[in-house]
């Protein structure tokens, strides 16, 4: 797999259930960042979780992240029809200051009301 | 809350010609990203800009690309030649300085067309 890997690749759920979605990387990282996508619309940044956390939570939002196990997870509690978008993890390397994103493929998150 | 702003929000060019697509990053970062998404696909990196010159650019970005900061505020992004192919969505990100502060936000996107 490349570097961010999605899955699933879509999820669909009723309002008010919990989602997670995961991803999973290769190379070593400095951070990673979720980012949502309304359809054709740009990046909202979500969160960042650096690669000596574990675990961050923002409103609904908890990320947790496994450095040995190169893999990242975004549960969103509670859903509402509005958190219906694309889903993406994002990773960067140490560069510098200069780190650019690495994206995943995303998943695809429908909301049923 | 500061954003990042582009324009246009889309652009319809005929292939060969060109094109400049504009950001304002925010006001206080000092590194600037062009990225680009073809649709459904992954956005991928394309260049990475700090203290005036490009700090990493991706094979996508070629001799046909450039980047600008001519003032204060504005970054740009201009293909010379538009091709087919570069029918895609650019966005432009930006993220402050300092070891603390990573987070890269984006704007909402120029979707170009090329005919």
């Amino acid at each position: 797999s490349q570097q961010g890997e999605e899955d699933p690749q879509a999820l669909s759920i009723q309002e008010g259930e919990n989602a997670t979605m995961n991803c999973s990387y290769k190379t070593s990282i400095n951070n990673l960042q979720w980012y949502r996508q309304n359809s054709g619309r740009g990046l909202v940044h979500l969160i960042l979780i650096r690669s000596n956390e574990r675990e961050k939570h923002s409103g609904r939002l908890r990320v947790t992240l496994d450095t040995s196990k190169k893999s990242s997870s975004l549960l969103i509690t509670a859903s509402r029809a509005a958190d219906t978008a694309s889903y993406f993890c994002a990773t960067d390397a140490p560069n510098f200051g200069n780190e650019k994103l690495t994206f995943g493929t995303g998943t695809r998150l429908t909301i049923i009301p | 809350e500061p954003e990042v702003t582009q324009t246009p929000s889309h652009q319809v060019t005929q292939m060969g010609q060109e094109v400049i697509l504009r950001c304002v990053p925010i006001s206080n970062h000092l590194y600037f990203y062009w990225y680009r998404q073809i649709l459904g696909q992954k956005v991928e990196f394309l260049v990475s800009f700090y203290n005036n010159e490009i700090s990493e650019k991706s094979e996508i970005f070629d001799d046909q690309f450039s980047v600008e900061r001519p003032d204060g505020s504005n970054f740009t992004l201009k293909i010379r030649s538009t091709k087919l192919e570069d029918s895609a969505m650019y966005f432009c990100a930006s993220r402050g300085a300092g070891n603390v502060k990573y987070e890269q936000y984006f704007g909402p996107g120029t979707r170009l067309t090329v005919t």
